[in-house]
Protein backbone atom coordinates (compact mmCIF):
# COMPACT_ATOMS: atom_id res chain seq x y z
CA UNK A 1 0.00 0.00 0.00
CA UNK A 2 1.45 3.23 -1.02
CA UNK A 3 0.42 4.86 2.42
CA UNK A 4 -1.62 8.28 2.83
CA UNK A 5 -0.54 10.58 0.12
CA UNK A 6 -0.57 14.37 0.19
CA UNK A 7 0.20 17.13 -2.12
CA UNK A 8 1.81 19.41 -2.80
CA UNK A 9 4.78 18.63 -0.86
CA UNK A 10 5.73 22.50 -0.27
CA UNK A 11 3.58 25.41 -0.95
CA UNK A 12 4.85 28.84 -1.20
CA UNK A 13 2.27 31.93 -1.51
CA UNK A 14 1.79 35.39 -0.98
CA UNK A 15 -0.91 35.95 1.64
CA UNK A 16 -4.45 36.87 0.10
CA UNK A 17 -4.10 33.64 -2.08
CA UNK A 18 -5.75 30.71 -2.42
CA UNK A 19 -4.41 27.24 -1.52
CA UNK A 20 -6.09 23.99 -1.68
CA UNK A 21 -4.23 21.12 0.09
CA UNK A 22 -4.79 17.77 -1.37
CA UNK A 23 -5.04 14.38 0.51
CA UNK A 24 -6.12 10.40 -0.62
CA UNK A 25 -6.29 8.08 2.08
CA UNK A 26 -5.27 4.29 2.61
CA UNK A 27 -7.80 2.41 0.41
CA UNK A 28 -10.48 0.99 2.52
CA UNK A 29 -10.19 3.44 5.47
CA UNK A 30 -13.37 5.19 5.84
CA UNK A 31 -11.56 8.16 8.45
CA UNK A 32 -9.81 10.81 7.35
CA UNK A 33 -8.30 13.80 9.68
CA UNK A 34 -6.92 16.89 8.91
CA UNK A 35 -3.95 17.84 11.05
CA UNK A 36 -2.10 21.21 11.55
CA UNK A 37 1.50 21.18 13.00
CA UNK A 38 3.16 24.53 14.47
CA UNK A 39 6.12 25.27 16.72
CA UNK A 40 3.73 27.04 19.53
CA UNK A 41 0.67 24.78 19.69
CA UNK A 42 1.92 21.55 18.40
CA UNK A 43 -0.32 19.00 16.82
CA UNK A 44 -4.29 20.12 16.35
CA UNK A 45 -6.67 18.22 14.67
CA UNK A 46 -8.77 20.57 12.64
CA UNK A 47 -11.36 18.36 11.20
CA UNK A 48 -12.55 14.88 10.99
CA UNK A 49 -14.53 12.72 8.24
CA UNK A 50 -15.92 9.38 8.83
CA UNK A 51 -17.21 8.22 5.41
CA UNK A 52 -17.11 11.01 3.06
CA UNK A 53 -19.31 13.43 6.40
CA UNK A 54 -17.69 15.45 8.37
CA UNK A 55 -18.05 15.01 12.17
CA UNK A 56 -15.99 17.27 13.78
CA UNK A 57 -14.89 20.79 12.14
CA UNK A 58 -14.48 22.50 15.55
CA UNK A 59 -10.98 22.62 14.83
CA UNK A 60 -11.16 24.73 12.35
CA UNK A 61 -9.70 27.64 13.16
CA UNK A 62 -11.98 30.34 11.23
CA UNK A 63 -14.44 30.37 7.98
CA UNK A 64 -11.26 31.45 5.95
CA UNK A 65 -10.37 27.65 6.23
CA UNK A 66 -12.98 24.65 4.12
CA UNK A 67 -12.28 21.41 3.80
CA UNK A 68 -14.19 18.23 1.52
CA UNK A 69 -14.61 14.76 1.24
CA UNK A 70 -16.29 14.25 -2.19
CA UNK A 71 -15.48 10.67 -2.46
CA UNK A 72 -13.85 8.27 -0.36
CA UNK A 73 -10.30 8.49 -1.93
CA UNK A 74 -10.26 12.41 -1.88
CA UNK A 75 -10.20 15.33 0.58
CA UNK A 76 -9.00 18.66 0.29
CA UNK A 77 -8.26 21.21 2.80
CA UNK A 78 -8.25 24.77 1.49
CA UNK A 79 -7.72 28.22 2.46
CA UNK A 80 -8.68 31.56 1.14
CA UNK A 81 -7.75 34.09 1.89
CA UNK A 82 -4.33 32.84 3.13
CA UNK A 83 -1.96 34.82 5.73
CA UNK A 84 0.92 34.28 7.14
CA UNK A 85 -0.31 33.19 10.60
CA UNK A 86 -1.59 30.30 8.01
CA UNK A 87 2.18 28.91 8.05
CA UNK A 88 2.53 25.35 9.12
CA UNK A 89 2.74 21.91 7.58
CA UNK A 90 -0.51 20.27 7.34
CA UNK A 91 -0.83 16.39 7.53
CA UNK A 92 -3.82 14.34 6.59
CA UNK A 93 -4.23 10.99 8.51
CA UNK A 94 -6.65 8.01 7.83
CA UNK A 95 -7.90 5.06 9.95
CA UNK A 96 -10.49 2.35 9.82
CA UNK A 97 -13.19 3.00 12.42
CA UNK A 98 -13.71 -1.40 12.31
CA UNK A 99 -10.46 -1.55 13.95
CA UNK A 100 -11.06 -0.49 17.52
CA UNK A 101 -9.95 -0.45 19.77
CA UNK A 102 -6.62 0.56 18.74
CA UNK A 103 -8.57 3.01 15.74
CA UNK A 104 -4.81 3.87 14.81
CA UNK A 105 -4.63 6.85 12.20
CA UNK A 106 -1.69 6.70 9.67
CA UNK A 107 -0.28 10.20 8.86
CA UNK A 108 0.75 11.40 5.53
CA UNK A 109 4.42 13.08 4.89
CA UNK A 110 2.71 16.33 5.19
CA UNK A 111 2.73 20.09 3.26
CA UNK A 112 4.90 22.53 4.46
CA UNK A 113 2.68 25.65 3.87
CA UNK A 114 4.47 28.90 4.12
CA UNK A 115 2.35 31.97 3.28
CA UNK A 116 4.89 35.29 2.66
CA UNK B 1 -11.06 13.90 28.60
CA UNK B 2 -7.72 12.91 28.40
CA UNK B 3 -4.13 14.40 28.04
CA UNK B 4 -0.71 13.82 27.80
CA UNK B 5 2.48 14.79 29.58
CA UNK B 6 6.05 13.76 28.35
CA UNK B 7 8.05 14.84 30.72
CA UNK B 8 11.53 16.03 28.67
CA UNK B 9 11.47 17.69 25.63
CA UNK B 10 14.97 17.31 24.98
CA UNK B 11 16.44 13.58 25.38
CA UNK B 12 20.29 13.54 24.60
CA UNK B 13 22.42 9.87 24.11
CA UNK B 14 25.30 8.22 22.90
CA UNK B 15 24.94 5.51 20.53
CA UNK B 16 24.96 2.37 21.53
CA UNK B 17 23.40 3.35 25.00
CA UNK B 18 19.64 2.88 26.47
CA UNK B 19 17.03 4.97 25.57
CA UNK B 20 13.59 6.09 28.09
CA UNK B 21 11.61 8.55 26.48
CA UNK B 22 8.94 9.15 29.48
CA UNK B 23 4.91 9.54 29.05
CA UNK B 24 2.33 10.84 31.44
CA UNK B 25 -1.54 9.94 30.78
CA UNK B 26 -4.69 11.34 31.79
CA UNK B 27 -8.13 9.94 30.56
CA UNK B 28 -11.13 9.38 32.17
CA UNK B 29 -11.56 5.99 29.94
CA UNK B 30 -9.75 3.00 29.59
CA UNK B 31 -7.39 4.28 27.01
CA UNK B 32 -5.43 3.21 24.17
CA UNK B 33 -2.13 4.71 23.73
CA UNK B 34 0.48 5.11 20.99
CA UNK B 35 3.37 6.02 20.56
CA UNK B 36 4.41 7.67 17.10
CA UNK B 37 7.99 8.99 15.74
CA UNK B 38 8.92 12.12 13.31
CA UNK B 39 11.82 12.32 11.19
CA UNK B 40 12.58 15.65 10.40
CA UNK B 41 10.92 16.68 7.40
CA UNK B 42 8.53 13.85 7.33
CA UNK B 43 5.05 12.60 8.55
CA UNK B 44 4.47 10.52 11.85
CA UNK B 45 5.34 6.89 11.43
CA UNK B 46 3.45 4.76 14.44
CA UNK B 47 6.03 2.82 16.81
CA UNK B 48 3.76 0.88 18.57
CA UNK B 49 0.18 0.59 20.77
CA UNK B 50 -1.28 -0.38 23.83
CA UNK B 51 -4.70 -1.54 23.71
CA UNK B 52 -5.90 -3.32 26.55
CA UNK B 53 -4.32 -6.26 26.32
CA UNK B 54 -0.56 -6.91 27.17
CA UNK B 55 1.13 -4.58 29.39
CA UNK B 56 4.56 -4.75 27.55
CA UNK B 57 4.25 -3.59 23.83
CA UNK B 58 7.12 -4.06 21.42
CA UNK B 59 7.13 -2.07 18.40
CA UNK B 60 9.43 -1.62 15.00
CA UNK B 61 13.09 -0.59 15.51
CA UNK B 62 13.74 -2.41 18.89
CA UNK B 63 11.31 -0.13 20.50
CA UNK B 64 9.09 -0.97 23.17
CA UNK B 65 6.59 0.33 26.28
CA UNK B 66 4.68 -0.54 29.07
CA UNK B 67 1.59 -0.06 30.45
CA UNK B 68 1.56 0.71 34.31
CA UNK B 69 -2.00 1.92 34.96
CA UNK B 70 -1.38 2.66 38.52
CA UNK B 71 1.27 5.25 37.34
CA UNK B 72 -0.42 6.38 34.75
CA UNK B 73 2.58 6.21 32.58
CA UNK B 74 3.66 4.75 29.38
CA UNK B 75 7.42 5.04 29.13
CA UNK B 76 8.99 3.93 25.54
CA UNK B 77 12.23 2.45 25.98
CA UNK B 78 15.25 0.84 23.58
CA UNK B 79 18.16 -0.73 24.96
CA UNK B 80 20.83 0.37 22.45
CA UNK B 81 20.47 3.51 20.26
CA UNK B 82 21.14 4.09 16.88
CA UNK B 83 22.14 7.07 14.70
CA UNK B 84 18.79 6.76 12.80
CA UNK B 85 17.14 7.19 15.54
CA UNK B 86 17.39 10.95 16.10
CA UNK B 87 14.13 11.91 15.48
CA UNK B 88 10.75 13.65 17.63
CA UNK B 89 8.49 10.96 19.45
CA UNK B 90 4.79 11.60 20.02
CA UNK B 91 2.98 9.93 22.93
CA UNK B 92 -0.42 9.90 22.13
CA UNK B 93 -3.83 8.77 24.27
CA UNK B 94 -7.01 7.49 22.77
CA UNK B 95 -10.50 7.23 25.02
CA UNK B 96 -11.97 3.90 24.21
CA UNK B 97 -14.47 4.41 21.13
CA UNK B 98 -13.12 8.23 20.63
CA UNK B 99 -11.51 9.37 17.52
CA UNK B 100 -9.73 12.12 19.12
CA UNK B 101 -6.17 11.51 19.60
CA UNK B 102 -4.25 13.79 22.15
CA UNK B 103 -0.88 14.12 21.19
CA UNK B 104 1.98 14.83 23.69
CA UNK B 105 4.33 17.92 23.57
CA UNK B 106 7.15 15.66 21.91
CA UNK B 107 10.40 14.60 22.93
CA UNK B 108 13.16 15.23 20.92
CA UNK B 109 15.69 12.51 20.93
CA UNK B 110 20.05 13.01 19.61
CA UNK B 111 22.29 10.32 19.50
CA UNK B 112 25.64 11.22 19.93
CA UNK B 113 28.69 9.01 18.00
Amino acid sequence: DAGVIQSPRHEVTEMGQEVTLRCKPISGHNSLFWYRQTMMRGLELLIYFNNNVPIDDSGMPEDRFSAKMPNASFSTLKIQPSEPRDSAVYFCASSRTRDRPSYEQYFGPGTRLTVT
Amino acid sequence: AQSVTQLDSHVSVSEGTPVLLRCNYSSSYSPSLFWYVQHPNKGLQLLLKYTSAATLVKGINGFEAEFKKSETSFHLTKPSAHMSDAAEYFCVVRATNDYKLSFGAGTTVTVRA
